[in-house]
């Protein structure tokens, strides 16, 4: 009854790959996110859906990609993989009708090499 | 722009014992709300405890407290009798009112117990 799953959940590549994340949530929310951890554990937000509509996009470059095929799925693609793209990947999602609270997912672990 | 700030790196405290962790924000808006999460080595984001910023009553659940004072923006997290598995980072955010908004984070703090 897991509510806000990723996979992988560890992730290593060489630079250059193409790879992808995949996100679903089963609250029935209605906005999901993404936000990214560096190695200083700083967490950012990267991109909003709401309802399939992208809503927020905090100056990423655009080889991250965001796609949402419901509003249960949030994927991130990330092309020309880069060292400094190694971080924690966290999906968290909300219903933002009601100003809930985010709840997120255990993260994706992504490792450049 | 909001901003969020968590001035202690590092916080240890004894096992049993109160343990306090800061934060300080800064927005102009009136509307909008506050969180405190944990993040233990596992490193799954775990919601601690939420505050409106409407609400003058300041949050409780369980163990954990918040002391609110909106005036000065500030938001600290009061963590009694402390345990074990209370060690982890602590994050506090800001969520701005409204539809579809995004949380802006601290730093983090973490937290050791010392047995």
């Amino acid at each position: 009854d897991t509510a806000v799953s990723q996979t992988p959940k560890y992730l290593v590549t060489q630079m250059g790959n193409d790879k992808s994340i995949k996100c679903e949530q089963n609250l029935g929310h209605d906005t999901m996110y993404w936000y990214k951890q560096d190695s200083k554990k700083f967490l950012k937000i990267m991109f909003s859906y709401n309802n399939k509509e992208l809503i927020i996009n905090e100056t990423v470059p655009n080889r991250f990609s965001p796609k949402s095929p419901d509003k249960a799925h949030l994927n991130l693609h990330i092309n020309s993989l880069e060292l400094g793209d190694s971080a924690v990947y966290f999906c968290a999602s909300s219903q933002e009708a009601s100003r809930e609270t985010q709840y997120f997912g255990p993260g994706t672990r992504l490792l450049v090499l | 722009a909001q901003t969020v700030t968590q001035s202690q790196p590092e916080m240890s405290v004894q096992e049993a014992e109160t343990v306090t962790l800061s934060c300080t924000y800064d927005t102009s808006e009136s509307d909008y709300y506050l969180f405190w999460y944990k993040q233990p080595p596992s490193r799954q984001m775990i919601l601690v405890i939420r505050q409106e910023a409407y609400k003058q009553q300041n949050a409780t659940e369980n163990r954990f407290s918040v002391n609110f004072q909106k005036a000065a923006k500030s938001f600290s997290l009061k963590i009694s009798d402390s345990q074990l598995g209370d060690a982890a980072m602590y994050f506090c955010a800001y969520r701005r009112g409204g539809g579809a908004q995004k949380l802006v984070f601290g730093q983090g703090t973490r937290l050791t117990i010392n047995p």
